[in-house]
C-alpha cells in the first residue's frame, strides 16, 4: 500500500487556472475509475471534492474537476479563488481491496 | 441533514486499547458504506478501514491490519473502530466518513483524537 505521488505544493492566481496531479500504478489508479479528491482546509475535516475520477458532489463548484489518463489522475481548478487556498489529497480504490491516498498537494493562490 | 459525531477518542498508553464510536443521523444508516481516515499531527491523510454498505466485508491498511476492526450496529446507527495493542504511532485525529461511491466519501465527521504515550 504505497502512497500515491502528488507534488508538494502548486500555486497561482486568483483567476488562473491549476492542476494537481496523482501518480499510482496499474494496481491503484490504472485499475479502477475510483479516484477521489479531497480538499482540506487546516484544522477541519476533508471536504469531497470529486468522486470516481470526474463526479463532483452535489454543491461543489463547477471550477473543480477531475480526470485521469492511464496511472495518473489529474485535478483542474479553474478560476482560483482565495478560498481554494488549502491541501488537496487523492484517493483511489486499489486491487487488494484498501484505499490508499496521496501525500497532499498545499495549494497557495498568492 | 447527513451528521456524523465521533466520541471515543483520549490519552491511552502503549499496548492498551481503545474504541472509537461514530454516530450517525439523517440518513439510512444500512445503505452505506463507511470508513475511518487518521490524520496524525503534521501530517496527511492515512486510510485506516472500510466497512461495505452491506455489512458483508472489511478492509484494512497493513498499518493496522490484526489490531484494529470495524464494525457496526445498524439498531444504533453506529460505526466502531475497536483499537488494540496501540503504539505511539497510531498517535491521530480520526474521522469517520460516510460513501457516495466505493471510494468517495462525502460526510464526515468532526474527528477525535487519539494520543498513545506512556
Amino acid at each position: 500500500q504505497s502512497a500515491l505521488t502528488q507534488p508538494a505544493s502548486v500555486s497561482g492566481s486568483p483567476g488562473q487556472s491549476i492542476t494537481i496531479s496523482c501518480t499510482g500504478t496499474s494496481s491503484d489508479v490504472g485499475a479502477y475509475n475510483y479516484v477521489s479528491w479531497y480538499q482540506q482546509h487546516s484544522g477541519k475535516a476533508p471536504k469531497l471534492m470529486i468522486y470516481d475520477v470526474s463526479n463532483r458532489p452535489s454543491g461543489v463548484s463547477y471550477r473543480f474537476s477531475g480526470s485521469k489518463s492511464g496511472n495518473t489522475a489529474s485535478l483542474t481548478i479553474s478560476g482560483l479563488q482565495a478560498e481554494d487556498e488549502a491541501d488537496y489529497y487523492c484517493s483511489s480504490y486499489t486491487n487488494a481491496n484498501a484505499v490508499v491516498f496521496g501525500g497532499g498537494t498545499n495549494l497557495a493562490v498568492l | 441533514q447527513v451528521q456524523l459525531v465521533e466520541s471515543g477518542g483520549g490519552v491511552v498508553q502503549p499496548g492498551r486499547s481503545l474504541r472509537l464510536s461514530c454516530a450517525g443521523s439523517g440518513y439510512i444508516f444500512s445503505n452505506h458504506g463507511m470508513q475511518w481516515v487518521r490524520q496524525a499531527p503534521g501530517k496527511g491523510l492515512e486510510w485506516v478501514a472500510l466497512i461495505w454498505y452491506d455489512g458483508t466485508r472489511e478492509n484494512y491498511a497493513d498499518s493496522v491490519k490484526g489490531r484494529f476492526t470495524i464494525s457496526r450496529d445498524v439498531s444504533r446507527n453506529t460505526l466502531y473502530l475497536q483499537m488494540n495493542s496501540l503504539r505511539a504511532e497510531d498517535t491521530a485525529v480520526y474521522y469517520c466518513g460516510r460513501d457516495v461511491s466505493i471510494n468517495g466519501f462525502e460526510f464526515w465527521g468532526q474527528g477525535t483524537l487519539v494520543t498513545v504515550s506512556s
